[in-house]
């Protein structure tokens, strides 16, 4: 069985500001982890994976992400936030049990002050 | 662009009707899986189609069902629908072997 918790449903940031957004995981298979980010009426964009390689991922739009097994962890992060950056965001785990369906947490949605 | 497009991108639909979600992938995507979105929450896995066979369920009734065909294409259909149905469906792709998948933008429905 997988789960994720997204800590915090709602994030708020000033522009230029770091960018935390917290997600543990759980999962009785080695896991893949993945967040994903939402756009109003969009589909889901992939920001960026782990698939067991370096446990410091880096995505696009400079953000990145740490996975820490001992924590069950992987926290996106970004060092200076832009007003682009306000949307809803989802971690997601998948892990071979006869397919890679994900199970995704609620979201975060961050918003960033001017 | 993820190379998965959805139809149509909004659809109103009438309680205890019944309705079907399309989704074409690009080719080389053999595996196709779709979620539901209610509003305010993350998606929640429906099924996923491999190679045109189901290969894995959510905890969704059998009134939702679907099927995959051999031009990547795929259809979710969903019958008796009921006011707790209304959200944003999507339909994902995904190449052979691989963990990554590309999404679609979604189609909203409203049951009414």
């Amino acid at each position: 069985a997988q789960s994720v918790t997204q800590l915090g449903s709602h994030v708020s940031v000033s522009e230029g500001a770091l960018v935390l957004l917290r997600c543990n995981y759980s999962s009785s298979v080695p896991p893949y982890l993945f967040w994903y980010v939402q756009y109003p009426n969009q589909g889901l964009q992939l920001l960026l994976k782990y698939t067991s390689a370096a446990t410091l991922v880096k995505g696009i739009n400079g953000f990145e992400a740490e996975f820490k097994k001992s924590e069950t962890s992987f926290h996106l992060t970004k060092p200076s936030a832009h007003m682009s950056d306000a949307a809803e965001y989802f971690c997601a785990v998948s892990g071979w049990a006869g397919s890679y369906q994900l199970t995704f947490g609620k979201g975060t949605k961050l918003s960033v002050i001017p | 662009e993820t190379g998965v497009t959805q139809s149509p991108t909004h659809l109103i639909k009438t309680r205890g009707q019944q309705v079907t979600l399309r989704c074409s992938s690009q080719s080389g995507h053999n595996t196709v899986s779709w979620y539901q979105q209610a509003l305010g929450q993350g998606p929640q896995f429906i099924f996923q189609y491999y190679r045109e066979e189901e290969n894995g369920r959510g905890n969704f009734p059998p009134r939702f069902s679907g099927l995959q065909f051999p031009n990547y294409s795929s259809e979710l259909n969903v019958n008796a629908l009921e006011l707790d149905d209304s959200a944003l469906y999507l339909c994902a792709g995904q190449g052979e072997g691989s963990t990554e998948a590309f999404f679609g933008q979604g189609t909203r429905l409203t049951v009414v």
